[in-house]
């Protein structure tokens, strides 16, 4: 089982912190996606890296993909409540035709 | 918005009873998935689809069935439902395979209890 680690499980801090979540595995990811969801809502994608070391930025999201290919960050600058969600990660592996997701990071930004 | 709609939407049902989960979809996409999402766990897969009337298990998959008799709908069943059953399940499509990094896109999920 290729298994995706999340951290933090849990985040709530103030509006205009930084923040940062990550996303951990000992298996190679022949790609990573991260996705939103809304609470009575299904997931959302906010994007797709494919390159180790590849770095894309979405207004405030900054998300990396490690050099190796084995892990994963997101970074939200000055983040606003509606930030607030659950942010999940899924990695791609080919070999195996199988996308994994991560248990997900329950984020809460208060006003 | 991606064209899909799950049915019901919230479902209560006792231990023993057959479910039906449906899943509908207006984009003609050619993969169809059935995840479940409980706490702590993210998003599991259930079974998938990669076209009419061909269908794969997923990690999950001991206690449900499928069936893709159309492009545009594929059904969950769970035949005899357990109370470790109780989960959301959401249907998700995509254009091209997940390993193709083909996007993913979600119904709003259906909320099964089983008591």
């Amino acid at each position: 089982t290729q298994l995706l680690e999340q951290s933090p499980q849990f985040l709530s801090i103030q509006e205009g912190e930084n923040l940062t979540v990550y996303c951990n595995s000992s298996s190679v990811f022949s790609s990573l996606q991260w996705y939103r969801q809304e609470p009575g809502e299904g997931p959302v994608l906010l994007v797709t890296v494919v390159t180790g070391g590849e770095v894309k930025k979405l207004k405030r999201l900054t998300f990396q993909f490690g050099d190796a290919r084995k892990d994963s960050s997101l970074h939200i600058t000055a983040a606003q409540p509606g930030d607030t969600g659950l942010y999940l990660c899924a990695g791609a592996h080919t070999s195996y035709g199988k996308l994994t997701f991560g248990q997900g990071t329950i984020l809460t930004v208060h006003p | 918005d991606a064209g899909i709609t799950q049915s019901p939407r919230h479902k209560v049902t006792e231990t023993g009873t057959p479910v039906t989960l449906r899943c509908h979809q207006t984009e003609n996409h050619r993969y169809m998935y059935w995840y479940r999402q409980d706490p702590g766990h993210g998003l599991r897969l259930i079974h998938y689809s990669y076209g009419v009337k061909d269908t794969d298990k997923g990690e999950v998959s001991d206690g449900y069935s499928v069936s893709r008799s159309k492009t545009e709908d594929f059904l969950l069943t769970l035949e005899s439902a357990t109370s470790s059953q109780t989960s959301v399940y959401f249907c998700a499509i995509s254009e091209v395979g997940i390993t193709n990094t083909g996007e993913l896109f979600f119904g709003e999920g259906s909320r099964l209890t089983v008591l």
